[in-house]
């Protein structure tokens, strides 16, 4: 069965510091994977996907199919990157749909 | 993302009461979900359409139904609310091809007493 794990429900690290947010799946498809993120009082947005192979504030992101796992990372936090970020698989069962994990809470100190 | 409204933004309702949560969208989009996000659990879609004449069920669609007005429209209704239907609800839309991205609304505070 389709399953996106977020290990972390909670992350603490200080400003400057460098940030990995983790993301595991398990899917017997090709996996095309997503980090979505949710800014206090703003609504769900996309932050990155892995075709895109892009940086987006800061952050990127690398398919490792070995570890079937999709990690966020950024070298140098920054307060502003204070959110809740979602890990998301795209499943193909019949129809395309999101498979999102529980979640981490990312909290960036002064 | 101002192209995904929902209403209303905050309900208090009662045990056994209906309610109806809407979703309108301006994007032209063909596909609409609905979302439950609670604490530890992430999101988890109850529902979904791919076009007008298309109602999916999702992983936790029991308690719920909902219609598709129009391309532009998605309802979700509770039939008869309980309180651990108590949640955020985020309807979302995304375009036809393979993998498109989902953009989501402000979400719906739902309360049952």
């Amino acid at each position: 069965a389709q399953r996106v794990t977020q290990p972390e429900k909670l992350l603490s690290v200080f400003k400057g510091a460098p940030v990995e947010l983790k993301c595991n799946y398990s899917y017997s498809g090709s996996p095309e994977l997503f980090w979505y993120v949710q800014y206090s009082r703003q609504r769900l947005q996309l932050l990155l996907r892995h075709i895109s192979r892009e940086s987006i504030k800061g952050f990127t992101a690398d398919l490792n199919k070995g570890e079937t796992s999709f990690h966020l990372k950024k070298p140098f936090a920054q307060e502003e990157d204070s959110a809740m970020y979602y890990c998301a698989l795209m499943v193909i069962q019949g129809a395309q749909k999101l498979v999102f994990g529980q979640g981490t809470r990312l909290t960036i100190n002064p | 993302d101002a192209d995904v409204t929902q209403t209303p933004r905050n309900r208090i309702t009662k045990t056994g009461k209906r309610i109806m949560l809407e979703c309108s969208q301006t994007k032209g989009h063909d596909r609409m979900y609905w979302y439950r996000q609670d604490p530890g659990l992430g999101l988890r879609l109850i529902y979904y359409s791919f076009d007008v004449k298309d109602i999916n069920k999702g992983e936790i669609s029991d308690g719920y139904s909902v219609s598709r007005q129009a391309q532009a429209k998605f309802s979700l209704s509770l039939e008869s609310a309980i309180p651990n239907q108590t949640a955020l609800y985020f309807c979302a839309t995304s375009g036809s091809s393979g993998g498109e991205t989902q953009y989501f609304g402000p979400g719906t505070r739902l309360l049952v007493l």
